[in-house]
């Protein structure tokens, strides 16, 4: 059972370097989600998808761009990766939101950009 | 405008103490509580959460906590914390079409 799952785990980056993130669910899951994770911060929303096709900015978009194309995947990509980019990076997925509906968290993505 | 706020970014707590760890909501938070733990390394796994009914809501690994709305809180507790619960602590509820996390709590428990 998957649930979850984040590629790649760590990557290096220079500075101006490029990459896509990508997380898959197998739970049949509408929403998906894309946050960072910075000490002291909590969790912030980058941006997120109500269903295929769809996709909707959070609180910290900039610099970032996402798709979803097939209802299981979310991507996330860095067109042009900058040193404030360095994060551990979160996708989630659930089923609805709202009435108490938990997200399911994949492992991270450790990106570092130098 | 909505908010959690965990008081305390880290609390140390000795093995077999009572592990208390605080949130407390903005009243126009929607009272759909959660808490998640994150183990080193790891993704965040959900603990509990309430919606509505009881107040007292059992988790996970021992955990518990009670929303209690005259105080705007939802604290989480464990009688007895053991060497595993070392870990980082989210509360977290839904707002709009997204869920929102609080800073965390980095709990450590020393021997």
């Amino acid at each position: 059972n998957a649930g979850v799952t984040q590629t790649p785990k760590f990557r290096v980056l220079k500075t101006g370097q490029s990459m896509t993130l990508l997380c898959a669910q197998d739970m049949n899951h509408e929403y998906m989600y894309w946050y960072r994770q910075d000490p002291g911060m909590g969790l912030r929303l980058i941006h997120y998808s109500v269903g295929e096709g769809t996709t909707a900015k959070g609180e910290v978009p900039d610099g970032y761009n996402v798709s979803r194309l097939k209802k299981q995947n979310f991507l996330l990509g860095l067109e042009s990766a900058a040193p404030s980019q360095t994060s551990v990076y979160f996708c989630a997925s659930s089923y609805s939101i709202g009435g108490g509906t938990e997200a399911f968290f994949g492992q991270g993505t450790r990106l570092t950009v130098v | 405008a909505q908010s959690v706020t965990q008081l305390g970014s880290h609390v140390s707590v000795s093995e077999g103490a009572l592990v208390l760890l605080r949130c407390n909501y903005s009243s126009s938070v929607p009272p759909y509580l959660f808490w998640y733990v994150q183990y080193p390394n790891q993704g965040l796994q959900l603990l509990l959460k309430y919606t509505t009914g009881a107040t007292l809501v059992k988790g996970i690994n021992g955990f518990e906590a009670e929303f209690k709305k005259s105080e705007t809180s939802f604290h989480l507790t464990k009688p007895s914390a053991h060497m595993s619960d070392a870990a980082e602590y989210f509360c977290a509820y839904n707002y709009g079409q997204n869920f929102v996390f609080g800073p965390g709590t980095r709990l450590s428990v020393l021997p």
